[in-house]
């Protein structure tokens, strides 16, 4: 079975700087997609950033980015130039194609504060 | 403009009652799913729904039931066999085909169910 693992429940960046968010997962699949979803506190979920397991290039949103290894299972996201509206709950999920749909595993995600 | 709603955005249930929550979307998207979110577990599929008058159990089905008697209209009855309903639902739609795997599923904004 699938399995999606976000190690940092908790992590704090000053505004401006750049963090890391780490995401590991667990498939026998060759053929899957990645997503990251940031949560704010409205509750809203929000697709951040997307990546195809089979595209070797990683995917870049403005100040979002991927580092995807496929190899070693991981899908690490970054923010660049933090800003005060970034701070949520991130969930990195996991899609693959089972009995006729698309569906998620997801993360435990991790809370990430901006500060001032 | 186009997206998904969820009512009532707080509900408040006795023990031993069933109460239904409801989820509407003017997207014209096939498939509908149901999440249950708790803190520190990330997003749980309940139920999910391929097309009108059709639906398949997700991982945590159990003291849930739902209908999709509507393309637009998925509503999630908690049943008073769930043991611990008190939780953030969200509610969620994808078109068919490519345009899940580019743009995943789009969220509702969430009901929070407790209790009392």
């Amino acid at each position: 079975a699938q399995t999606v693992t976000q190690s940092q429940p908790e992590m704090s960046v000053q505004e401006a700087e750049t963090v890391t968010l780490s995401c590991t997962y667990d498939t026998s699949e060759n053929n899957y997609y990645l997503f990251w979803y940031k949560q704010p506190p409205s509750r809203q979920m929000i697709l951040v950033i997307r990546q195809e397991a089979y595209k070797q290039q990683n995917a870049t949103e403005n100040r979002f980015s991927v580092n995807f290894q496929k190899a070693a299972k991981s899908f690490s996201l970054k923010i660049s130039d933090s800003q005060l509206g970034d701070t949520a709950m991130y969930f990195c999920a996991f899609m693959k194609h089972a009995s006729g749909t698309y569906k998620y595993i997801f993360g435990t995600g991790t809370r990430l504060k901006v500060l001032a | 403009d186009g997206g998904i709603t969820q009512s009532p955005k707080y509900l408040f249930r006795k023990e031993g009652q069933n109460v239904t929550l409801s989820c509407e979307q003017n997207l014209n998207h096939d498939a509908m799913y149901w999440y249950r979110q708790d803190p520190g577990q990330g997003l749980r599929l309940i139920y999910y729904s391929q097309i009108v008058n059709d639906f398949q159990k997700g991982d945590i089905a159990e003291g849930y039931s739902v209908s999709r008697e509507k393309k637009e209209s998925f509503p999630l009855t908690v049943t008073s066999a769930q043991k611990n309903p008190t939780a953030f639902y969200l509610c969620a739609s994808t078109p068919r085909g490519q345009g899940v795997t580019n743009y995943g599923y789009t969220f509702g904004s969430g009901t929070r169910l407790t209790v009392v």
